[in-house]
């Protein structure tokens, strides 16, 4: 399978815990994004990644949340300190960098804080 | 104020019927806009794309338009089925922007009844 692939796919957690989730992009795409999408509404931007800069954050991404993209490859996502309105899917996406619009997207991971 | 507006939020059409989704979009200057099929609890799968020069595109049952004038598309769904039952969401990219990320819509959840 060559598509994007996130782990883990769903994650509960209480409140107060760390989370940390993973996204393995297209290994040709040098571009990686991150979206969070809450019940009946559509995914919204969190931050993304040019190789291993990161080149934009919104201003969804609280101090709390943090993301990283090491080696240029893979990315994780880190939430500290979960609180319930956290619980949403995140969903990453990637593409190359000269069709930054053809984006494809990986299945997600489901996140739910009790 | 979302600058993409997609309606009806929801739909239920008989199996066989068509369907038409509405998307209307203030964002610009615009580059491209996309729809996309969003099963419940997967990532969105891309279904069209249309540069503002296009003004139709068609996927197998899926066919989309556009008018840049009034910045309208719609997707029409011709003999739909129940694997039709999904979030459609409308997808806009801006031109000449800094942000590689894409504006989603709310979607419309569309449910196809045997």
């Amino acid at each position: 399978d060559t598509g994007v692939s996130q782990d883990p796919r769903h994650k509960i957690t209480k409140r107060g815990q760390n989370v940390t989730f993973r996204c393995d992009p297209i290994s040709e795409h040098n571009r990686l994004y991150w979206y969070r999408q809450t019940l009946g509404q559509g995914p919204e931007f969190l931050t993304y990644f040019q190789n291993e800069a990161q080149l934009e954050k919104s201003r969804l991404l609280s101090d709390r949340f943090s993301a990283e993209r090491p080696k240029g490859s893979f990315s994780t996502l880190e939430i500290q300190r979960t609180e319930q309105g956290d619980s949403a899917m995140y969903l990453c996406a990637s593409s190359r960098e000269e069709s930054s619009y053809e984006q494809y997207f990986g299945p997600g991971t489901r996140l739910t804080v009790t | 104020k979302n600058q993409v507006e997609q309606s009806p939020q929801s739909l239920i059409i008989l199996e066989g019927k068509n369907c038409t989704l509405q998307c209307n979009y203030t964002v610009s200057p615009f580059s491209n806009l996309r729809w996309y099929k969003q099963d419940t609890g997967r990532g969105p799968v891309s279904l069209t794309i249309m540069t503002f020069s296009e003004n139709t595109k068609s996927n197998g049952r899926y066919t989309a338009t556009l008018d840049a004038d009034t910045k309208q598309s719609s997707l029409h769904i011709t003999a739909s089925q129940l694997s039709d039952s999904a979030s459609y969401i409308c997808v806009v990219t801006l031109r000449n922007t800094g942000r590689r990320a894409l504006t989603f819509g709310s979607g419309t959840r569309l449910q196809v009844q045997p």
